[in-house]
C-alpha cells in the first residue's frame, strides 16, 4: 500500500526556522516526484515545489521560489520542506504528495498520492 | 500559460448527477488532468486521470459513480447517484514540464 505519512503539527514565532517532513512507504522513492502543496485556512490548493528524489532535480512554483527549500533523503525515502524565517503568513496546511514518474521518455505529472497533512501555525 | 479554470460552484439533489468542468488555457487543449476531491476538514483525495481522448483511470476504491470524459479542452467529472459524503470541494490539477497547477476549485453542495 503507498503511504505518505507526515511529520506532526509545529507551532512557531515569527523569524524561526522550520523544517517538516512526509515519509513515503510502498512505492520506489527514487522512481516518483514528490512536492508540497499549501492550504491556508478557507482556501483552495496551491502547489509549491517538487522534487525527483533519484536526482534530487527540484522546480519551485514563482509563488514559492526562494521562500521556501525542499529537499530529500532517499536513504529512508522522506522528503523536506524548510523555512529559514517563518512569517506569520506561513501559516497553513501543508500536504505532501506524490507527483508524478517518467517512463518511456514520456513524463506524468499528476498527483495519485496525498499525505494527512501538517498544521503550521506561526504566532507571536 | 497553464491555467485551469473552475466554476466556483455546483449543486444538485441527493441521488441526481452533476457534472464538473476544468477548462484548459489556450494552447494546453490536449493535457491531460487529475481531479481530487476534498471533504470538509480532510485532506485532499485523488480521482482520476482525465486524458484528452476522454479516457479515465480512477484511483483505487473510487465508487463506479465517479466518471471523467473530455472534449476539447475541458475536462469534466461526473458524479452519479450523488450521495451526502459527495459533499466536497473538487479540484483539478495539471501539469507542464516541472510544474504543477491546481484550478481554484468547485464546491459541490447536495441538495
Amino acid at each position: 500500500e503507498v503511504q505518505l505519512v507526515q511529520s506532526g503539527a509545529e507551532v512557531k514565532k515569527p523569524g524561526e526556522s522550520l523544517k517538516i517532513s512526509c515519509q513515503g512507504s510502498g512505492y520506489r522513492f527514487t522512481s516518483y516526484w514528490i512536492g508540497w502543496v499549501r492550504q491556508m485556512p478557507g482556501k483552495g490548493l496551491e502547489w509549491m515545489a517538487i522534487i525527483y528524489p533519484g536526482d534530487s532535480g527540484t522546480r519551485y512554483s514563482p509563488s514559492f521560489q526562494g521562500q521556501v527549500t525542499i529537499s530529500a533523503d532517499k536513504s529512508i525515502s522522506t522528503a523536506y520542506l524548510q523555512w529559514s524565517s517563518l512569517k506569520a503568513s506561513d501559516t497553513a496546511m501543508y500536504y505532501c504528495a506524490r507527483g508524478g514518474y517518467c517512463s518511456g521518455g514520456t513524463c506524468y505529472g499528476e498527483i495519485d498520492q496525498w499525505g494527512q497533512g501538517t498544521l503550521v501555525t506561526v504566532s507571536s | 500559460q497553464l491555467v485551469l479554470t473552475q466554476s466556483p460552484s455546483a449543486s444538485a439533489s441527493l441521488g441526481a448527477s452533476v457534472k464538473l468542468t476544468c477548462t484548459l488555457s489556450s494552447g494546453h487543449s490536449s493535457y491531460a488532468i487529475a481531479w481530487h476531491q476534498q471533504q470538509p476538514e480532510k485532506g485532499p483525495r485523488y480521482l482520476m486521470k482525465v486524458n484528452s481522448d476522454g479516457t479515465h483511470i480512477k484511483g483505487d476504491g473510487i465508487p463506479d459513480r465517479f466518471s471523467g470524459s473530455s472534449s476539447g479542452a475541458e475536462r469534466y467529472l461526473t458524479i452519479s447517484s450523488l450521495q451526502s459524503e459527495d459533499e466536497a470541494d473538487y479540484y483539478c490539477q495539471a501539469w507542464g514540464t516541472g510544474i504543477r497547477v491546481f484550478g481554484t476549485g468547485t464546491k459541490v453542495t447536495v441538495l
